[in-house]
């Protein structure tokens, strides 16, 4: 098992322009979370999602920000006309059961697309 | 929501001594408690975990301890390695969101 898998690792964008960032959970996991890690701070939630559904997306913006989970492929984080107080590094979790800590159910957390906004 | 307050937010210790971080919590609902170990550019590894009808657990050198009355939590570690060197972050959850703390970061001195 690959783990969480998450690319790019590194996004440069110009501001205005869009970044996509992409997110393959573990095999069998179809739970999926993103987070945003600023420098030197913890990482806040930003969505929740269940195949093909948006279960909690209270911690995204309601501008500029979107999330899916197709059916088929990856998680992926859009991110439109980005600013530069969008720079951060931006995590994607996942989990076999949404209920965490519950019969040993964990979050799986990938390497993080860290993404600079010049 | 859940606030998580993590101390300290730095902490340096000598190779063999004991390192402890502690976190508070408000929403007395959370019923996790993860802590991730997070190595600089890499992802945070969940280390050990806590619910909440337990009081303590150990793993080795990793300890964590649970206060639901006073909704306070703490990671020891004991004989410090340089390999413990990392940011260490404390969550509560009472379901599938995850409320951080700010992060202690742990210098390991030779």
């Amino acid at each position: 098992n690959a783990g969480v898998m998450q690319n790019p690792r590194h996004l440069v964008r110009r501001r205005g322009q869009e970044a996509r960032l992409r997110c393959s959970p573990m095999k069998g996991h179809s739970h999926v979370y993103w987070y945003r890690q600023l420098p030197e701070e913890g990482l806040k939630f930003m969505v929740y999602l269940q195949k093909e559904n948006i279960i909690d997306e209270s911690g995204m913006p309601k501008e500029r920000f979107s999330a899916e989970f197709p059916k088929e492929g990856p998680s992926i984080l859009r991110i439109q006309q980005v600013v530069r107080g969008d720079s951060a590094a931006y995590f994607c979790a996942s989990s076999l059961d949404g209920i965490l800590g519950l019969m040993n159910t964990e979050a799986f957390f990938g390497q993080g697309t860290r993404l600079t906004v010049v | 929501g859940e606030n998580v307050e993590q101390h300290p937010s730095t902490l340096s210790v000598q190779e063999g001594d004991s390192a402890v971080i502690k976190c508070t919590y408000s929403d007395s609902a959370s019923n996790y408690f993860p802590w991730y170990k997070q190595e600089l550019g890499k992802r945070p590894q969940l280390i050990i975990d806590i619910r909440s009808n337990v009081g303590e657990k150990k793993d080795q050198r990793i300890a964590v301890t649970l206060n639901k009355t006073a909704k306070h939590f703490s990671l020891h570690i004991t004989e410090t390695q340089p390999e413990d060197s990392a940011v260490y972050f404390c969550a509560a959850s009472n379901d599938y969101k995850l409320s951080f703390g700010a992060g202690t970061t742990v210098t390991v001195r030779a």
